[in-house]
């Protein structure tokens, strides 16, 4: 069972900088697999933000790439993110989780963490 | 951009009665790359079915997915209590990354 965790600060100043990490348990980040950010706004919808192969390969969603960075540590099995600038419509609850590209399957999610942007 | 929209915005059933829920493309897609989740109060979205009509492991029979070119469409056969819950639809692209639907809400009637 791959397990999750989201950890990172709670509250953000609007125009700074958002950084959570992810670790992975019970499963190496260094297999055939992506891992990928995604948030929800309270009460609203799911949206991606960006993903990462262990490769170093990355891809962002189109209207967020300008702000989103992801990195990953395969020594100690953890992925991480960084969206810069950020502002209230920023706040929501973030995810991190595995997926594939064959079908595009999120198949784990971490718990998400909840992340609030406010002075 | 491909939009994707699904309907009802809220469907009210009682246990052991048939859900159909609908999601449509704004463009013809592959069905390879249709996924549905559910996901309840408080909790991570679950993998329910991907390439449009394969289940998921350890997902009950009683769901079923089914479509192509623009629309899609989740079944579940017989409404268990704990179905009720919110269902997203979600396309996948090489180029654009993943797109999700809105949601359906399935509530007790």
């Amino acid at each position: 069972q791959v397990q999750l965790q989201e950890s990172g600060p709670g509250l953000v100043k609007p125009s700074e900088t958002l950084s959570l990490t992810c670790a992975v348990a019970d499963y190496s980040i260094s297999s055939d697999y992506w891992w990928g950010w995604f948030r929800q706004p309270p009460g609203k919808g799911l949206e991606w933000i960006g993903s990462i192969h262990h490769t170093g390969t990355t891809f962002y969603n189109p209207s967020l790439q300008s702000r989103v960075t992801t990195s990953g540590d395969t020594s100690i099995n953890q992925f991480s993110l960084r969206l810069k600038s950020v502002t209230a419509a920023d706040t929501a609850l973030y995810y991190c989780a595995r997926h594939e590209i064959k079908h595009g399957a999120i198949d784990y999610w971490g718990q998400g963490t909840l992340v609030t942007v406010s002075s | 951009e491909i939009v994707l929209t699904q309907s009802p915005g809220t469907l009210s059933l009682s246990p052991g009665e048939r859900a159909t829920l609908s999601c449509r493309a704004s463009q013809s897609v592959s069905s390879s790359y249709l996924v549905w989740y559910q996901q309840k109060p408080g909790q991570a979205p679950r993998l329910l079915i991907y390439g449009a009509s394969s289940r998921a492991t350890g997902i009950p029979h009683r769901f079923s997915g089914s479509g192509s070119g623009t629309d899609f469409t989740l079944t579940i056969s017989r409404l268990e209590p704990e179905d009720f819950a919110v269902y997203y639809c979600q396309l996948y692209g090489s180029s654009t990354g993943f797109t999700f639907g809105p949601g359906t809400k399935v509530d007790l009637k």
